[in-house]
Order: C-alpha cells, then sequence, then structure tokens
C-alpha cells in the first residue's frame, strides 16, 4: 500500500520556540494532505486540509497563525506549530490522499513535547 | 452542537462471531460519516466513509457501515470478527457547521478485543 512517512518522529522543544513537522508520501501523488492532533484520551482533531499549491483550509477553531501549514509540492506538507507552549504538547498525525482516489493513508505520528 | 458518541468503550467478541462498533452523531446538516482503525504499534488507517448515495458502505478488511438517518446512526459491522481485527476503531462525523465552515469531529474510540 501506499506509504506516508513523518518527520521526526519525536520532537521535544523549549517554549516559545517553533518546531516544523514534515509528512511525505513516499509512492504516490498526494493533491490533499490532512493534518490531525490526538489528545491523551485517544481522540482525533481534524485541524486542516491541505492542497498542494494553495491554501490550508482550516477547521473551525484551529488557529491560523499558530499553526502554519505548507503543502509546496504533490509528496510534501509541512506543519510548524509556532511559539510552541505546553498545551500545544500532543501527538500529531498527518494523512495523503492520491489525486486519483479516495482513501487517505496515514503517517506514523510525530509526538511533540513542549517544555 | 455537532457531536458523535460511541457509547461502548470496549467491545469484546468471539472469533468468527458478527462484531458491531456503535456510532451516534449530531449534526446540523448533511454529515459526512468516517470509520478509522488504528492497530496496536501502527498508524490509522481509514476504513470507509459515507458521503451520499446507498446507505449501506463497504469499506477495507470486510468491514462495512449503514447509514441510518432517522436514529442519526452509522455503526461498524462484520459478519466474522478476526483476532487481527483487534484495535482501536475512531468514528468521525463531518458537517457545515451553523457558524460557518466546515467541522470535522472524532468519537472517543472504541477499543476492540476479538478472542480465539
Amino acid at each position: 500500500g501506499a506509504v506516508v512517512s513523518q518527520h521526526p518522529s519525536r520532537v521535544i522543544c523549549k517554549s516559545g520556540t517553533s518546531v516544523k513537522i514534515e509528512c511525505r508520501s513516499l509512492d504516490f501523488q498526494a493533491t490533499t494532505m490532512f493534518w490531525y492532533r490526538q489528545f491523551p484520551k485517544q481522540s482525533l482533531m481534524l485541524m486542516a486540509t491541505s492542497n498542494e499549491g494553495s491554501k490550508a483550509t482550516y477547521e473551525q477553531g484551529v488557529e491560523k497563525d499558530k499553526f502554519l501549514i505548507n503543502h509546496a509540492s504533490l509528496t510534501l506538507s509541512t506543519l510548524t506549530v509556532t511559539s510552541a507552549h505546553p498545551e500545544d504538547s500532543s501527538f500529531y498525525i498527518c494523512s495523503a490522499r492520491a489525486s486519483n482516489g479516495n482513501e487517505q493513508f496515514f503517517g506514523p505520528g510525530t509526538r511533540l513535547t513542549v517544555l | 452542537a455537532q457531536s458523535v458518541a460511541q457509547p461502548e468503550d470496549q467491545v469484546n467478541v468471539a472469533e468468527g462471531n458478527p462484531l458491531t462498533v456503535k456510532c451516534t452523531y449530531s449534526v446540523s446538516g448533511n454529515p459526512y460519516l468516517f470509520w478509522y482503525v488504528q492497530y496496536p504499534n501502527r498508524g490509522l488507517q481509514f476504513l470507509l466513509k459515507y458521503i451520499t448515495g446507498d446507505n449501506l458502505v463497504k469499506g477495507s478488511y470486510g468491514f462495512e457501515a449503514e447509514f441510518n438517518k432517522s436514529q442519526t446512526s452509522f455503526h461498524l459491522k462484520k459478519p466474522s470478527a478476526l483476532v487481527s481485527d483487534s484495535a482501536l476503531y475512531f468514528c468521525a462525523v463531518r458537517a457545515y457547521t451553523n457558524t460557518g465552515g466546515f467541522k470535522t469531529i472524532f468519537g472517543a474510540g472504541t477499543r476492540l478485543f476479538v478472542k480465539a
């Protein structure tokens, strides 16, 4: 099946710094990528949908300036958590949907810890 | 307000028996409905979705779900459970909110245990 990777898998940063997470589709072209956040009680939240070459569409309640998303190519989307604070600590997951398909393929997730 | 409920934290089923994982929702408009699965030590996987059309949706690994508008439910089913189906299952609903914009909400998840 299609493979989606995320880098880094884990990151620890100081409060106030910015962190970038990469999501790559390794063997297919993804016109659409999704970013999710998984909270400690295991519930998921869709943060935004990004389409290659255009601005991301954020879900209601998600701060655009806080969570910057860039989808510069058909195989790469990045999520930057700006001025991170401890409450941003979470598990961030991306998924990608191929240009010619309906199915989503998920990355393994990135564990962010903000001290 | 928009909401999704998975009323069971855990479902236990014997291998070979049919399984049902329940999901009910509350939205103001027409919903898009999804099921995802998270296997132990593995990432999330998409199982199936309902957008429009036939109320019975067939997905990956032999799973299916039925959209029931009157009961506002989208229960996940499989005729014969396998031990390898043991995982965490999430239901999600996407709908247009009355304050503008789409919102996708996930249920808290249901852990399925299939015993051999």
